[in-house]
């Protein structure tokens, strides 16, 4: 178990520009969240996939943020455009469908800023 | 809807001080709980969840929580403060059944004085 990964730790783009960050869970965890997180504020969920299927989406993820999880293992998040509104902390979690009281284990998160 | 609110956004303790962050919740099925901890520019750490039985949950690092259904709470408590435990903690809850996504609250900053 060596926990869960993402690519890059650090990303600063300028406005308009697209990035895409990775989210690597841990083997055999088949559900997988993102979550935004902005400075002073605890994190927000973006969107949640069980597999391969993105089943729940939050209202915050505009048309310009698309995820995906191709064959139910690693997962990316796009942001097409950027905007300064986007600078925060973006973070990938994973967890194995439970009988009751998933843990979610958290990976160290990928800090986008936007210039 | 589920909602968290974390009172105090910073709180500060003696070493040695009892810790005690508090978290109340707003749902309207009965939740799951959970006290997370984020040290800086890393991502979070689970402390404890309660989930179902006893009210009383203990977690990692000496914590524990206490589940109050009837003043929708569930506050975080320590004894005693280690220097080690100066971080950013958070409350979340989240439903029981289907996709459990977390909500979270806004966080509360805990300083240690030596």
């Amino acid at each position: 178990d060596t926990g869960v990964s993402q690519n890059p730790r650090h990303k600063i783009t300028k406005r308009g520009q697209n990035v895409t960050f990775r989210c690597d869970p841990i083997s055999e965890h088949n559900r997988l969240y993102w979550y935004r997180q902005t400075l002073g504020q605890g994190p927000e969920f973006l969107t949640y996939f069980q597999n391969e299927a993105q089943l729940e989406k939050s209202r915050l993820l505009s048309d310009r943020f698309s995820a995906e999880r191709p064959k139910g293992s690693f997962s990316t998040l796009e942001i097409q455009r950027t905007e300064q509104g986007d600078s925060a902390m973006y973070l990938c979690a994973s967890s194995l469908d439970p009988l009751g009281g998933e843990t979610q284990y958290f990976g160290p998160g990928t800090r986008l800023l936007v210039l | 809807a589920q909602s968290v609110t974390q009172l105090g956004s910073h709180v500060s303790v003696s070493e040695g001080a009892l810790v005690l962050l508090r978290c109340n919740y707003s749902s309207s099925v009965p939740p799951y709980l959970f006290w997370y901890v984020q040290y800086p520019n890393q991502g979070l750490q689970l402390l404890l969840k309660y989930t179902t039985g006893a009210t009383l949950v203990k977690g990692i690092n000496g914590f524990e929580a206490e589940f109050k259904k009837s003043e929708t709470s569930f506050h975080l408590t320590k004894p005693s403060a280690h220097m080690s435990d100066a971080a950013e903690y958070f409350c979340a809850v989240s439903r029981i059944q289907g996709a459990q996504k977390l909500v979270f609250g806004q966080g509360t900053r805990l300083t240690i004085n030596p």
